[in-house]
C-alpha cells in the first residue's frame, strides 16, 4: 500500500515569491492534515480536512496561506507571498477518522527554504 | 492551552543501554497520549499510544504508561539498538481532535 506522497521534497525560493505543496493521502483516508515543523520543534497543525471540508483552520495564517482539497482526495497548500519565517518542513498526514480513532500516517515532508 | 514538554536532547547512549525519555503534558479533559518516531530520511510514524489513565502502550520493545497523577507519559526501552537512533516525539490529542506535539528528543545510539 502506498503511503502519503508529498511533492516537492525540497524547494528554495526568494521572499515574496509564491510556492505550492501537493499531497496525495493514503487511499480511502477521509481526514487530511497539514502540519508545519520548524527546525528543532514538533509539528504544529495548520489545517485539518474531513473529506472536502476544512474543519480546523484556526492556525492557518490566512493572509498568505491557502489550502484546498478538491474532491476530498489530493490537497494543495499554497503560500503567497512567502516570508523568511516560512522556512520550515511542511508535513501532510492522513487518517481514517480522527486522531482519537485512527492512526495518522505522515508523508516525508516538503522542506521550504526562503532566501 | 494544551501542551507537551519533553526532555531536551540529544540523548546519546551505548548499545544495550536503558532508555528513558521524559514527557509531561498539560491538558483539559482526558487526552489520548502518543509517541511518534522519525527515523533519518523518513516520515513520522506512530510508535505507541495510550487512551486512558494507567494504560500501557508498547511496541518494538518500547513502553510508556499513561500516568494521570503525574501528567506524564515517559518512554522506556530496556536495551536500545543502533537502529533505534531517531527523533522521538511525545504528543496528545486535544478535545478538538488535534494532535499536539512536544519539541522532539533526538536519540543517538553508538555501537
Amino acid at each position: 500500500e502506498a503511503g502519503v506522497v508529498q511533492s516537492p521534497r525540497y524547494k528554495i525560493i526568494e521572499k515574496k515569491q509564491p510556492v505550492a505543496f501537493w499531497c496525495n493521502p493514503i487511499s480511502g483516508h477521509n481526514t487530511l492534515y497539514w502540519y508545519r515543523q520548524n527546525l528543532g520543534q514538533g509539528p504544529e497543525l495548520l489545517i485539518r480536512y474531513e473529506n472536502e471540508e476544512a474543519v480546523d483552520d484556526s492556525q492557518l495564517p490566512k493572509d498568505r496561506f491557502s489550502a484546498e482539497r478538491l474532491k476530498g482526495v489530493d490537497s494543495t497548500l499554497k503560500i503567497q507571498p512567502a516570508e523568511l519565517g516560512d522556512s520550515a518542513v511542511y508535513l501532510c498526514a492522513s487518517s481514517l477518522g480522527t486522531v482519537n480513532t485512527g492512526e495518522l500516517f505522515f508523508g516525508e515532508g516538503s522542506r521550504l527554504t526562503v532566501l | 492551552g494544551d501542551s507537551v514538554t519533553q526532555m531536551e536532547g540529544p540523548v546519546t547512549l551505548s548499545e544495550e543501554a536503558f532508555l528513558t525519555i521524559n514527557c509531561t503534558y498539560t491538558a483539559t479533559g482526558y487526552p489520548s497520549l502518543f509517541w511518534y518516531v522519525q527515523y533519518p530520511g523518513e516520515g513520522l510514524q506512530l510508535l505507541l499510544k495510550a487512551t486512558k489513565a494507567d494504560d500501557k502502550g508498547s511496541n518494538k520493545g518500547f513502553e510508556a504508561t499513561y500516568r494521570k497523577e503525574t501528567t506524564s507519559f515517559h518512554l522506556e526501552k530496556g536495551s536500545v539498538q543502533v537502529s533505534d537512533s531517531a527523533v522521538y516525539f511525545c504528543a496528545l490529542s486535544d478535545q478538538g481532535g488535534k494532535l499536539i506535539f512536544g519539541q522532539g528528543t533526538e536519540l543517538s545510539v553508538k555501537p
